[in-house]
């Protein structure tokens, strides 16, 4: 069975300082790992996605994410945060390497203040 | 290029009236997914498609609810007679394939349903 848990439902952060947003995952075989991100009145967008290649995965925006078996994280990290990356985002795993199986997590609210 | 497209975008109505939601996949995508926002249960899975076909309904809450997929550029979810729990936001996604590769999902702007 595979799991994902976000272990910070809300994360503020001051304009050009560093975001951290955290997440666990539960996986029986090696999980291909994603993180999306939801703007307000949006669809969801993928940011980066980790399918066992390298582990320091690249994302848009500035957007990075290391994925670490010994730890079971993927936490997703950004240098300098903008006000534009105010945002909800979604750490989402699938383990059967099928796109209908992929579980989402709860949501990290990032808010970014001047 | 035109994204995943969803009509209504809002949708107010009243129980037990009949509810239809559409999408327009990405041309060439081949998968399409239905998914369920709300702010108990996050996003949940309804149904897949697959080159049109059903591939996985096991998310679809109960009979009230149906989904079809007439052809590979429209799929359409259908409530009836539709309940004060079924409001939601309501996301259509594609993707270019889906078995075997864990790829982008690109999301519709989603459909906001109330039901009074």
């Amino acid at each position: 069975a595979q799991s994902v848990t976000q272990l910070d439902s809300h994360v503020s952060v001051s304009e050009g300082t560093p975001v951290l947003l955290r997440c666990n995952y539960s996986s029986s075989y090696s999980p291909s790992l994603f993180w999306y991100v939801q703007h307000p009145n949006k669809g969801l967008q993928l940011l980066l996605k980790y399918t066992s290649a390298a582990t320091l995965v690249k994302g848009i925006n500035g957007f990075e994410a290391e994925f670490k078996k010994s730890e079971t994280s993927f936490h997703l990290t950004k240098p300098s945060a903008h006000m534009s990356d105010a945002a909800e985002y979604f750490c989402v795993v699938s383990d059967t390497g099928t796109a209908s199986k992929l579980t989402f997590g709860t949501g990290t609210r990032l808010q970014v203040t001047l | 290029d035109a994204g995943v497209i969803q009509s209504p975008r809002h949708e107010v109505t009243e129980m037990g009236q009949e509810v239809t939601l559409r999408c327009k996949p990405i041309s060439g995508h081949n998968s399409l997914f239905w998914y369920r926002q709300t702010m108990m249960r996050g996003l949940e899975l309804l149904i897949y498609f697959n080159n049109n076909v059903p591939i996985d309904d096991s998310g679809m809450p109960e009979d009230r609810f149906s989904a079809k997929m007439p052809n590979a550029s429209f799929s359409t979810l259908k409530i009836q007679p539709s309940e004060p729990r079924d409001s939601a936001v309501y996301f259509c996604a594609s993707s270019l394939r889906a078995v075997f590769d864990p790829g982008e999902l690109f999301f519709g702007e989603g459909s906001r349903l109330t039901v009074l």
